[in-house]
């Protein structure tokens, strides 16, 4: 079966940083690519990054460009999001999802996704 | 960038009805690309179709989609209690644009 699980979420300061860890398990993490997808409360869905199964290729929404690094590490099976120059706005719940092929970006639908951890940018 | 713009914002409906969803893109969008998720309060996101009318593993059959160019629908033939949520869509023929969502609500 497979499963996502977050961690790394919480309260920070605006300026600050942190970085997000997705766990997978149940596939093998090199054939697809994954995505971080957040939530701002009471708001819909956005996409904020994508990285290819190799992790040579990564993208990112122009609201996070520059501030955050999408990364995974194949021999632990583990995605990451480093979120630095936190601002309010970035205040969501970050969920991490397998993408239905092996390149990042488009072409390849989200197909599983993590429950997701929460991120609170405030002084 | 496409621009996903879902109605109705709320629909309310009673289990046994007929639910459908409409999602329209401002520009053509290729059916290969389009996806439905739901999100229940307080859960993640789940796919329920993908390519426009293929449904994902264990998503039962009264969930269908169609569609095509900018005009896309996801229909609920007899609604179930569970099916109260929100739904988005989603394309990603070009970046990976979300819809605003369109609420499930009973009547």
């Amino acid at each position: 079966e497979v499963q996502l699980v977050e961690s790394g979420g919480g309260l920070v300061q605006p300026g600050g940083s942190l970085r997000l860890s997705c766990a997978a398990s149940g596939f093998t993490s090199s054939s697809y690519a994954m995505s971080w997808v957040r939530q701002a409360p009471g708001k819909g869905l956005e996409w904020v990054s994508d990285i290819s199964g190799s992790g040579v290729s990564t993208y990112y929404a122009d609201s996070v460009k520059g501030r955050f690094t999408i990364s995974r590490d194949n021999s632990k099976n583990t995605l990451y999001l480093e979120m630095n120059s936190l601002r309010a706005e970035d205040t969501a719940v970050y969920y991490c999802a397998k993408k239905s092929g092996r390149d990042g970006y488009y072409y390849y639908y989200m197909e599983v996704w993590g429950k997701g951890t929460t991120v609170i940018v405030s002084s | 960038e496409i621009v996903l713009t879902q109605s109705p914002g709320t629909l309310s409906l009673s289990p046994g009805e007929r639910a459908t969803l409409s999602c329209r893109a401002s520009q053509s969008v290729s059916s290969s690309y389009l996806a439905w998720y739901q999100q229940k309060p307080g859960q993640a996101p789940r796919l329920l179709i993908y390519g426009t009318s293929s449904r994902a593993t264990g998503i039962a059959d009264r969930f269908s989609g169609s569609g095509s160019g900018t005009d896309f629908t996801l229909t609920i033939s007899r609604l179930e209690p569970e099916d109260f949520a929100v739904y988005y869509c989603q394309q990603y023929g070009s970046s990976n644009n979300f819809g605003q969502g369109t609420k499930l609500e009973f009547k």
